[in-house]
């Protein structure tokens, strides 16, 4: 699996953007990159993925670098209930089509008023 | 609307006793996974399923077993439980082909 590498923490002014960046050197070429968060108590939820293009959507877009090496998931207009720990995970790949993710310590961002 | 639930939500046991934790998902996902997460460390996989009769061992997955006889349960069980699994539990679930993991709301385990 790709080791991934992101910031312990980030602060965020609201309604500005958030950008967390995340490093995955060592990914290979059939790998993808997820993003999840988890708000405080919650379970983590799946926001956004991509392989190798830039990827939006209603939550995030996704910024892949050409070589692949690191990512940018952009929050465009953070509001409070952004604050969260982000997790930037690559896959790994199972059996089949099926997959299990490696979650790593996240980012947790912190957006002020 | 289709769901994932556990039970219970909050459990306190003594060191020793079985605990079974349950996982509940009504999107018919072939794809089961059981997490742990502690103060310092990120989740953690402790068992995962790809379909009924089929279970796979995670990263901590001693001291856990699951068992998959459906789609859409897949119980996990502590045979004896010890201090060290004191955690919050989370199930998630994933549709066959798809990347996204849909999560339970946790479990609250304290083994005393």
């Amino acid at each position: 699996d790709a080791k991934t590498t992101q910031p312990t923490s980030m602060d965020c002014a609201e309604g500005r953007a958030a950008n967390l960046p995340c490093n995955h050197s060592t990914i290979s070429g059939n790998e993808y990159v997820y993003w999840y968060r988890q708000i405080h108590s919650q379970g983590p939820q799946y926001i956004i993925h991509g392989l190798k293009n830039n990827e939006t959507n209603e939550m995030a877009s996704l910024i892949i670098t050409e070589d692949r090496k690191s990512s940018t998931l952009i929050l465009p207009h953070a509001t409070l209930r952004d604050t969260a720990v982000y997790y930037c995970i690559v896959r790994v790949k199972g059996r089949g089509s099926n997959y299990k993710l490696t979650f790593g310590k996240g980012t947790l961002l912190t957006v002020n008023p | 609307d289709a769901e994932i639930t556990q039970s219970p939500r909050h459990k306190i046991t003594e060191t020793g006793r079985q605990v079974t934790l349950a996982c509940h998902q009504t999107w018919n996902h072939n794809n089961m996974f059981w997490y742990r997460q502690d103060l310092g460390h990120g989740l953690r996989l402790i068992h995962y399923s790809y379909g009924v009769q089929d279970t796979n061992k995670g990263e901590v997955s001693d001291g856990y077993s699951v068992s998959r006889s459906n789609t859409e349960d897949l119980p996990l069980t502590l045979e004896s439980a010890a201090s060290s699994q004191t955690s919050v539990y989370f199930c998630a679930s994933s549709e066959s082909g798809r990347n996204e993991q849909f999560f339970g709301p946790g479990t609250r385990l304290t083994v005393l």
